[in-house]
């Protein structure tokens, strides 16, 4: 079945840096992938739709220079949070299809990020 | 927009109880997947539906797609420790987000020893 992985699996950074996670469909090519937030004992919320060789589509509220999306390949996402501040620490996860619209999605395994 | 009830919010049960969540709409739904995520990992697919009345089993999960289209019921049989997680149902219909779907808020799955 398709895979998804998400890497890393957590991650801890100073106020002010920047963290790059990446996704990528290991036995399928995604054109579109999402990337979503989860905050503790809540459901998943869509920030953003990641487009194979355009831009990203970005969910009302969530600011785009904070949360830099690129998908440069069938196969890889990257999401990075950009001077990341504490309010910034979450969990994020990212999912894509394999075939057509009405497909499952599959997620990866999500990163815990930290700001300290 | 289209909103999903999803209960119960928690279940606390004993190892070997049959466990059974719902997920309720105002709205029709085309599609309804059924996701169990561990603690600290990303949701994983457990079911998917793709037709009124359609009922189908993964091992001892057993989900419908109900008649109305507008609700989906996931059962578990003779749980075990390792059912502990959240369990998300999600919608697909002619609403939903740009991912397509509509989530449920989860069922935190609890056994009890």
């Amino acid at each position: 079945g398709a895979v998804v992985s998400q890497h890393p699996s957590w991650v801890i950074c100073k106020s002010g840096t920047s963290v790059k996670i990446e996704c990528r469909s290991l036995d399928f090519q995604a054109t579109t992938m999402f990337w979503y937030r989860q905050f503790p004992k809540q459901s998943l919320m869509l920030m953003a739709t990641s487009n194979e060789g355009s831009k990203a589509t970005y969910e009302q509220g969530v600011e785009k220079d904070k949360f830099l999306i690129n998908h440069a390949s069938l196969t890889l996402s990257t999401l990075t949070v950009t001077s990341a501040h504490p309010e910034d620490s979450s969990f994020y996860i990212c999912s894509s299809r394999e075939g057509h619209y009405n497909s499952p999605l599959h997620f990866g395994n999500g990163t815990r990020l930290t700001v300290t | 927009g289209q909103q999903l009830n999803q209960s119960p919010q928690s279940m606390f049960i004993q190892e070997g109880e049959d466990v059974s969540m719902n997920c309720t709409s105002s709205s029709i739904f085309n599609t309804w997947l059924w996701y169990k995520q561990d603690p600290g990992e990303g949701p994983v697919l457990l079911i998917a539906l793709y037709k009124a009345g359609e009922l189908t089993s993964n091992g001892r999960l057993t989900a419908q797609f109900g008649i109305t289209r507008k609700d989906s019921f996931l059962d578990i049989s003779a749980s075990i420790p390792s059912d502990v997680g959240i369990y998300f149902c999600a919608g697909r219909g002619t609403g939903g987000g740009a991912d397509g779907l509509t989530f449920g808020k989860g069922t935190h799955l609890i056994i009890q020893p």
